[in-house]
């Protein structure tokens, strides 16, 4: 079973632009959550989407977004680029059954970085 | 609101020896526990989990359990070797409640 996959694995941006990152789940996965990693502040969750509704969202500026697909892959956008966005973009996949086990499986990242 | 504490870093070994990395942890409901490790250039992989009291959760050598009553889940492993070093990271999750609350990471160095 193919693993989850993010593309682009590397960005260079400047501020004020914009970038759009993408994930694809693990087959079979409707839930799609996104998580930004930082030296600073560390692994902070970003939003997550399960059968194309955002069900939940961190604590994250509006030029954070998401969506998602039929297919359930996932697009997160982030806008007017600033330094401090500078990050690695973590997606993870799951069942996300009613089991309490709520196992998530992470892609290799996606390496952002704002000049 | 729900948050994971570990030890601070780096933790630097030398090989085959005893390797104890402390989490504990708030948490409003009864949450599921997990430990997750970065490679160098990776994303997270799942190391092992527990989901209820006194569950052991272990994976290629690696144990920890889950105490209520000390709300902790510290991780351990008997005999590191070198490709153990990296980051690893504490987590939570509260069942209804999909995001992982993560420690800071502990980065682990072993040396032959």
């Amino acid at each position: 079973k193919a693993g989850v996959t993010q593309t682009p694995r590397y960005l260079i941006k400047t501020r004020g632009q914009q970038v759009t990152l993408s994930c694809s789940p693990i087959s079979g996965h409707r839930s799609v959550s996104w998580y930004q990693q930082t030296p600073g502040q560390g692994l902070q969750f970003l939003f997550e989407y399960f059968s194309e509704t955002q069900r939940n969202k961190g604590n994250f500026p509006g030029r954070f977004s998401g969506r998602q697909f039929s297919n359930s892959r996932s697009e997160m956008n982030v806008s007017t680029l600033e330094l401090g966005d500078s990050a690695l973009y973590l997606c993870a996949s799951s069942a996300r059954t009613s089991g309490r086990s709520n196992e998530q499986f992470f892609g290799p990242g996606t390496r952002l970085t704002v000049l | 609101g729900d948050s994971v504490t570990q030890m601070e870093g780096p933790v630097t070994l030398s090989e085959e020896a005893f390797l104890t990395i402390n989490c504990t942890y708030t948490a409003t409901g009864y949450p599921s526990l997990f430990w997750y490790v970065q490679y160098p250039g990776e994303g997270l992989q799942l190391l092992l989990k527990a989901t209820k009291a006194d569950d052991k959760g272990s994976n290629k050598g690696f144990e920890a359990t889950y105490r209520k009553e000390t709300t902790s889940f510290h991780l351990e492993k008997g005999s590191v070797q070198v490709s153990d070093s990296a980051v690893y990271f504490c987590a939570l999750s509260v069942p209804g409640n999909t995001p992982l609350v993560f420690g800071k990471g502990t980065r682990l160095s072993v040396i032959a």
